[in-house]
């Protein structure tokens, strides 16, 4: 069965630094999301993202967050200027499309902030 | 605005005996319903989603779910619980403004006792 890739599966960053997450979708998917998972705390959407542009974002994804879908495969969280509070775990999802499609989800890439 | 809320959250049970995991929706429009599990260090796993259809919904590994809308409930139901069983589990709901953005609950942790 087709499943959604994320990598790295840990990523260690210092504070200040810049950081990109990857995500392989599932092939015919168009619709994809980026969620995160402070430790202890729900799961949180922070962007979706459909036809190659931000189709909604929450209040969560601010200027430091970053989109982009590069190359037809990849899907990149990119996040500037890291800070403390961006240690999370970070869950790539796709969807075929449409509000009743179940979205498959990666399993994460656990971001530590030192 | 879309909510869920999950009452529980820790569930624990003895192998073999009934499962149940509760959860409340709100929502402005016909929802879409979701339960999606959670192993250790895994990403998260559809179980089973309500769309409108059958008000009973069968999922994977024996789990269902009773949509009501008259309690706003869809609480997760399993009959006998297996070992493998314990995990972290959601209640989801779908948000329809075309994005299909999901909003999850605070997540119930099942344990299950030999």
């Amino acid at each position: 069965e087709p499943e959604v890739t994320q990598t790295p599966s840990h990523q260690v960053t210092q504070m200040g630094q810049e950081v990109i997450l990857r995500c392989v979708p599932i092939s015919n998917h168009l619709y994809f999301y980026w969620y995160r998972q402070i430790l202890g705390q729900k799961v949180e959407f922070l962007v979706s993202f459909y036809n190659n542009e931000i189709s909604e974002k929450s209040e969560i994804f601010d200027d430091q967050f970053s989109v982009e879908r590069p190359d037809g495969s990849n899907f990149t969280l990119k996040i500037r200027s890291t800070k403390l509070e961006d240690s999370a775990m970070y869950f790539c999802a796709s969807s075929v499309e449409g509000a009743d499609q179940p979205q498959h989800f990666g399993d994460g890439t656990r971001l530590s902030i030192l | 605005a879309q909510s869920v809320t999950q009452l529980d959250s820790h569930v624990s049970v003895s192998e073999g005996t009934p499962v149940l995991l509760r959860c409340n929706y709100s929502s402005s429009y016909s929802p879409s319903l979701f339960w999606y599990v959670q192993h250790p260090n895994k990403g998260l796993q559809l179980l089973l989603k309500y769309t409108s259809a059958a008000t009973l919904v069968k999922g994977i590994n024996g789990f269902e779910a009773e949509f009501k809308k008259s309690e706003t409930s869809f609480h997760l139901t399993k009959p006998s619980a297996h070992m493998s069983d314990a995990a972290e589990y959601f209640c989801v709901v779908s948000d329809w403004t075309g994005a299909n953005n999901l909003f999850f609950g605070t997540g119930t942790r099942l344990t299950v006792i030999p």
